[in-house]
């Protein structure tokens, strides 16, 4: 089965510095790959995903980028703010018909 | 305009004692999750169903069950929960079929004393 790697686990920036968060997947076959972002307390909220036919999207300050080759996807944030203070998971899908399997996490701190 | 709704918010139940939890959603998504979140872990999925059929993970304990007597409803019921089950429960729909978003729902804190 689908099995996806997240890294780092935490991550600390200045705040208008940018914050990159990688995650690896291992079913080829995988072709929707997510983003969440879950405060503390609060449920995940997607903040952006991608398909398999695409290799960048963007929405505004968060980008997240898709190498199928590599197995790899990446999200990008810039000029990050105190708000963007969250633990943010990552996932893939193989098919519209399985779960969702997530990555393990990463704590964004923010540093004012 | 909530879309998933979860009840109760918080829950706090003895040792062993049943507890239900509630999920329900205006989305007319033909697949809903049951996940277990503890600590700022990823959550964990429990089981799902794909409309009507019914799919436990393989680590899911025993004494957690579903049911799901309609599209919009699905439940979460504990026979008899233990100190370790003290978590956030987290319900979850999508449209299946299709690479299509997950909606979570805002989740019912359950706390086993």
């Amino acid at each position: 089965g689908e099995n996806v790697e997240q890294h780092p686990s935490t991550l600390s920036v200045q705040e208008g510095d940018s914050a990159v968060i990688k995650c690896t997947y291992s079913d080829s076959a995988s072709n929707y790959f997510p983003w969440y972002k879950q405060e503390l307390g609060k449920r995940p909220q997607l903040i952006i995903d991608i398909r398999s036919n695409v290799g960048e999207k963007k929405d505004q300050r968060i980008a997240v980028t898709l190498n199928k080759t590599a197995k790899h996807f990446s999200l990008h944030i810039t000029e990050t703010q105190p708000e963007d203070s969250a633990v943010y998971f990552c996932a893939a899908l193989s098919s519209g018909n399985t779960p969702l399997v997530f990555g393990k996490g990463t704590r964004l701190s923010v540093i004012a | 305009d909530a879309m998933v709704i979860q009840n109760p918010r918080y829950q706090v139940t003895q040792f062993g004692k049943p507890v239900t939890l509630s999920c329900s959603q205006t989305l007319n998504h033909n697949v809903m999750y049951w996940y277990q979140q503890k600590s700022s872990q990823a959550p964990k999925l429990l089981f799902h169903y794909y409309d009507k059929d019914f799919n436990n993970e393989a680590d899911t304990p025993d004494n957690f069950q579903s049911r799901r007597p309609n599209t919009s409803f699905c439940f979460l019921d504990i026979r008899s929960p233990g100190l370790g089950d003290t978590a956030m429960y987290l319900c979850a729909t999508r449209l299946g079929g299709g690479l299509n978003e997950q909606f979570f729902g805002p989740g019912t804190r359950l706390t086993v004393l």
